[in-house]
């Protein structure tokens, strides 16, 4: 398998449940990326992770709680969520910081 | 306050005809921009980027146009396929480091046959 692999493609949680996304990268990164898409808005950076070291947090709450165990897997859990947190979560590896994102396919999610 | 807007959201056009998508930043340290092309069901994918130091760069029937006065780059391709068809995505950089990418909202591109 190739490429930036997210499961679940599709989550539908209560504001009271604990779920977990997962992303796989396949590319020999060395950085990965959640991004939070909703409508309308443009990809809102969430959390960056280089070397398996987070670089970059911004300023998102603290029911969103990311992992990074190795330089492959990165998840996202997720606790108490808020309906305005359905959206489309898009895990993304690169070379560094500095070159083009690798997006996976997303998990939609949906928090009712 | 968004710094990278596409201010269309859709454009229809005929196959073999020219597409251009464009888009505007209000940041002027920004030195690097991206393209990203998304098909419904799938993440964006990279098409095409851009240095500041250059105003053309080309893929292609895929060529990316920056006019750094106006603040403005443009994504044209030629000839237009339905495969083109897909949402695009603007993006933009200053200096260096992931939290200094900012997105567009995107672009629908419609190629009909």
């Amino acid at each position: 398998e190739t490429g930036v692999t997210q499961t679940p493609r599709h989550l539908v949680m209560g504001m009271t449940n604990k779920k977990s996304l997962k992303c796989e990268q396949h590319l020999g990164h060395n950085a990965m990326y959640w991004y939070k898409q909703s409508a309308k808005k443009p990809l809102e950076l969430m959390f960056v992770y280089s070397l398996e070291e987070r670089v970059e947090n911004n300023s998102v709450p603290s029911r969103f709680s990311p992992e990074c165990p190795n330089s492959s897997h990165l998840f996202l859990h997720l606790h108490t969520l808020q309906p305005e947190d359905s959206a489309l979560y898009l895990c993304a590896s690169a070379w560094g910081v500095d070159s083009p994102l690798h997006f996976g396919n997303g998990t939609r999610l949906t928090v009712t | 306050d968004q710094q990278v807007k596409q201010n269309s959201p859709s454009l229809s056009v005929q196959e073999g005809r020219i597409s251009i998508l464009n888009c505007d930043y209000t940041n002027s340290m920004f030195d690097y921009f991206l393209w990203y092309k998304k098909y419904p069901a799938e993440g964006p994918t990279f098409l095409i980027s851009i240095s500041s130091i250059k105003d053309k760069n080309e893929d292609g029937r895929f060529t990316v146009f920056l006019n750094k006065s106006a603040k403005h780059l443009s994504l044209h391709i030629v000839p237009s396929q339905p495969g083109d068809s897909a949402v695009y995505f603007c993006a933009a950089q200053a200096q260096t480091g992931a939290n200094n990418l900012f997105f567009g909202t995107g672009t629908r591109l419609t190629v009909i046959p």
